[in-house]
């Protein structure tokens, strides 16, 4: 059964601060992973998808990188920006596809100025 | 840009009313997807659609029931309220199987 953990669970650093946000699924059999952000009170916005056959993808300061092998993914966010605050997510799909997604439990990010 | 609507935002209920969640998307998607969220349990899987008059069971498909009349709605209704069901219920849709999700704002369900 696909599990997704994300450590750490909250994380409070100072803007201007480069962070690593990190994501692992027990099975390597994926079709994709995508990173999430939610602001507080409302939905989520996909942020990156990176596909099986690629190893990282990127947008603005944001770099996400995939290894199946080892079921790992780190989010990487440059130059912290207090509006950086948010809970950041990942997600895979259940084996077939379709979406079904199974998602961490998230990381809640502060940036302090 | 509407995107991924979700009505009502917000809503209480006894045990055992029902209610019906609607979801609408005006990006022509043909997969939509209910999620519920609820504290330290990450978001899960109830119910999806993979296309107009379709719909399958997610990970907790149990006292939720769905239907997809229209391509463009996608209907969560919950026949008799349970305080178990107290959470925060998620649309989402996407063009390809594989590809981005498109999420709406959440819909609050509270069951006293």
């Amino acid at each position: 059964k696909q599990e997704v953990t994300q450590i750490p669970a909250a994380l409070s650093v100072p803007e201007g601060e480069n962070l690593v946000l990190n994501c692992s699924f027990t099975d390597s059999a994926i079709y994709n992973l995508q990173w999430f952000r939610q602001d507080p009170g409302k939905g989520l916005t996909s942020l990156l998808l990176i596909q099986s056959s690629q190893r990282e993808q990127t947008s603005g300061r944001l770099n996400a990188s995939l290894d199946k092998s080892s079921g790992r993914s780190t989010l990487y966010i440059a130059a912290s920006q207090p509006g950086d605050s948010a809970t950041y997510l990942c997600a895979v799909p259940l084996s077939g596809g379709y979406n079904k997604l199974i998602f961490g439990a998230g990381t809640r990010l502060a940036v302090h100025p | 840009n509407a995107g991924v609507t979700q009505t009502p935002k917000f809503r209480v209920l006894k045990t055992g009313q029902s209610m019906t969640l609607l979801c609408a998307q005006d990006m022509n998607h043909e997969y939509m997807y209910w999620y519920r969220q609820d504290p330290g349990m990450g978001l899960r899987l109830i119910h999806y659609s993979v296309g107009e008059g379709t719909t399958a069971k997610g990970e907790v498909p149990d006292g939720y029931n769905v239907s997809r009349l229209k391509k463009q709605n996608f209907l969560l209704g919950l026949e008799s309220a349970a305080p178990s069901q107290t959470s925060v219920y998620f649309c989402a849709s996407s063009y390809l199987n594989t590809g981005e999700l498109f999420f709406g704002e959440g819909s609050r369900l509270t069951v006293l």
